[in-house]
């Protein structure tokens, strides 16, 4: 069995930071690069970037470049992403995924829901 | 960065009526690596297809995709009530990798 389990909720403050976890089974963290996806409420899906995590190789969309940070923790097999200076707009559920080995993003967390309000 | 475009933004059929979804790229997609995704109200993204015509694990064979290069088509032979769904495209073969808009198939 493949399981993604992602951290609870969150509310943050504009400006600060948020981290959220994604801990995966052990052959996904070996075998498996990692993606973040988020999806604002009544929006479509937006890809934030990816970590290979055994090599600790990332890669990530132009617009979340100077913000994202992605890494992993190989002793507890978890992936986290975090996300800098916060604005109302991140407001969205952020999801992890894995990659396939045959392509695309075949196994999803749950999702965690963060709010960015005053 | 490879811009996608799915049309139509919505699309209104009956229960075992087919279904045409389009996703246009601004770009050739690098080995045609495009995935299609159904996603249903208040659940993750679930993997429909993949390398453009490729089915997922567990997807039943109405699903099918097609396409190369810059137009891809997804096409659910017959639809089913569990169907109803929004639909994307995502291209993975070059960074960043994109989603289109999506495409929702509703009840007629």
């Amino acid at each position: 069995q493949v399981h993604l389990v992602q951290s609870g909720s969150e509310v943050k403050k504009p400006g600060s930071s948020v981290r959220l976890s994604c801990k995966t089974s052990g052959d996904t963290f070996t075998k498996h690069a990692i993606s973040w996806v988020r999806q604002a409420p009544g929006q479509g899906l937006e890809w934030m970037g990816g970590i290979m995590q055994i090599f600790g190789t990332t890669h990530s969309a132009q617009k979340f470049q100077d913000r994202l940070t992605l890494t992993a923790d190989t002793s507890t097999n978890t992936i986290y992403m975090e996300l800098h200076d916060l604005k109302f707009e991140d407001t969205a559920i952020y999801y992890c995924a894995r990659d396939s080995s045959y392509g695309g993003n075949d196994y999803w967390g749950q999702g965690t829901r963060v709010s960015v309000s005053s | 960065e490879i811009v996608l475009t799915q049309s139509p933004g919505t699309l209104s059929l009956s229960p075992g009526e087919r279904a045409t979804l389009s996703c246009r790229a601004s770009q050739r997609v690098v080995n045609d690596y495009l995935g299609w995704y159904q996603q249903k109200p208040g659940q993750a993204p679930r993997l429909l297809i993949y390398g453009a015509s490729s089915r997922a694990t567990g997807i039943p064979d109405r699903f099918s995709g097609s396409g190369s290069g810059t137009d891809f088509t997804l096409s659910i032979s017959r639809v089913e009530p569990e169907d109803f769904a929004v639909y994307f495209c995502q291209q993975y073969g070059s960074s960043p990798w994109m989603f289109g808009q999506g495409t929702k198939v509703e009840i007629k």
